[in-house]
């Protein structure tokens, strides 16, 4: 059964880099079926989707964050990652990663969550 | 890029009918595939409709979706309504570079 678990520190301080994994178990991320990508929810708000990337190594950002963030694949390890540039209080959400469907882009499954405070 | 537009909430009583509207601000509805998630508070989103109708395995067919040219719309249509319906919805969609779009979510109220 395909899972995915967001993993990264969950305080980060303001101007500094958010930085999160998501490893993927019970699948290989090297199909060429799937995106792998990353939404964040701000607490009590709606979902924001901020980018996805494939195995092959191409990106889709978010353009209202594109200039702050960077997605990357490790076959090697089976996971994905996120960094996020320059960040405010504005940045606090849940992260979660999942995986999607390369021509209807359908989110299945989705990790857990976790939540990131920015503050100092 | 679009927009989803969703209703901030929804209400009504179990055993009824309730539809959930997700319109698009621009361009075709039926461009680009509207899915549905269901979000329970504390949890993460989990797929009720995918590729505009299609029901993933699991979900009771209670939950149905169509898209409405006309309206440049979808909709999610749960029938018979249970108090464990009670959840955040939200659509979703892509533009024509893939990238993400989410609706704003509705609040639906079983009472």
């Amino acid at each position: 059964q395909l899972q995915l678990q967001e993993s990264g520190p969950g305080l980060v301080k303001p101007s500094e880099t958010l930085s999160l994994t998501c490893p993927v178990s019970g699948a290989s991320i090297s199909s060429s079926s799937y995106y792998w990508g990353w939404i964040r929810q701000p607490p009590g708000k709606g979902l924001e989707w901020i980018g996805s990337i494939h195995y092959s190594g191409s990106t889709y950002y978010n353009p209202s964050l594109n200039s702050r963030v960077t997605i990357s694949v490790d076959t090697s390890k089976n996971q994905f990652s996120l960094k996020l540039s320059s960040v405010t209080a504005a940045d606090t959400a849940v992260y979660y990663c999942a995986r999607h469907k390369v021509q209807t882009n359908w989110f299945d499954p989705w990790g857990q969550g976790t939540l990131v405070t920015v503050s100092s | 890029n679009f927009m989803l537009t969703q209703p901030h909430s929804v209400s009504e009583s179990p055993g009824k009918t309730v539809t959930i509207s997700c319109t698009r601000s621009s361009g075709s509805i039926a461009s680009n595939y509207v899915q549905w998630y269901q979000q329970r508070p504390g949890s993460a989103p989990t797929t009720v409709m995918y590729e505009d109708s299609q029901r993933p395995s699991g979900v009771p067919d209670r939950f149905s979706a169509s898209i409405g040219s006309s309206s440049n719309s979808a909709s999610l249509t749960i029938s018979g309504l249970k108090t464990e319906d009670e959840a955040d919805y939200y659509c979703q969609s892509y533009d024509s570079s893939n990238r993400g779009v989410f609706g704003g979510g509705t609040k639906l109220t079983v009472l």
